[in-house]
């Protein structure tokens, strides 16, 4: 079975600080998503990747910043976070061409900025 | 919106009856998909439909999709308990999917 593991589960950080959120998948994936889900707005994309060091922008990626490295980790980092960025955020992984294919999910991380 | 609009957003039925979720969008799409989600967790892929196809079942799991009507359906046959999670409809263009904002299903033992 496909694995997406996320760093944490809970997380709760203060106004300004740096924030990285680690996302990894086991099944040798090209694509790599991050998303984050609000009350009331469903998912929305922030960057993803097809391929080690290549990004692409989503629909949100202000604030945002993304590193893919290796093939099977994909970082999500918020350089100055701020209290607008208190969300759910979702990583997720594919075969190529990820809107051909299903999107396996980790189980999400619960950021609080105070 | 791109996103197009799931319908209805929150459905309660008792234990044993069908449930039905519709999505509707507003732009061209390669596939579409649907995910569950339970509370507080990940999503799930459920099934894909591609846009040749019309109609798909896994399970209980029945999707159409009717391109000229941009819509898709999700019915989901003889529901228990333990279905109750929210319900997304994801639309597939290019590498990305844009995710609706959800119907939340409750199914009453």
């Amino acid at each position: 079975d496909v694995k997406v593991t996320q760093s944490s589960r809970y997380l709760v950080k203060r106004t300004g600080e740096k924030v990285f959120l680690e996302c990894v998948q086991d099944m040798d994936h090209e694509n790599m998503f991050w998303y984050r889900q609000d009350p009331g707005l469903g998912l929305r994309l922030i960057y993803f990747s097809y391929d080690v060091k290549m990004k692409e922008k989503g629909d949100i990626p202000e604030g945002y910043s993304v590193s893919r490295e290796k093939k099977e980790r994909f970082s999500l980092i918020l350089e100055s976070a701020s209290t607008n960025q208190t969300s759910m955020y979702l990583c997720a992984s594919s075969l190529w061409e990820g809107a051909s294919y299903e999107q396996y999910f980790g189980p999400g991380t619960r950021l609080t900025v105070t | 919106s791109q996103q197009g609009e799931e319908d209805p957003q929150a459905l309660s039925i008792q234990e044993g009856e069908n449930a039905t979720m519709n999505c509707s969008y507003k732009t061209s799409i390669n596939n579409l998909q649907w995910y569950r989600q339970n509370s507080g967790r990940g999503l799930v892929h459920l099934i894909l439909i591609r846009s040749n196809e019309r109609e798909k079942h896994s399970g209980r799991l029945r999707v159409t999709l009717d391109t000229s009507k941009k819509s898709s359906s999700l019915l989901i046959t003889a529901s228990r308990a333990a279905d109750t999670a929210s319900y997304f409809c994801a639309r597939g263009s290019n590498y990305k999917l844009t995710f609706g904002k959800g119907t939340l299903l409750t199914v009453n033992p």
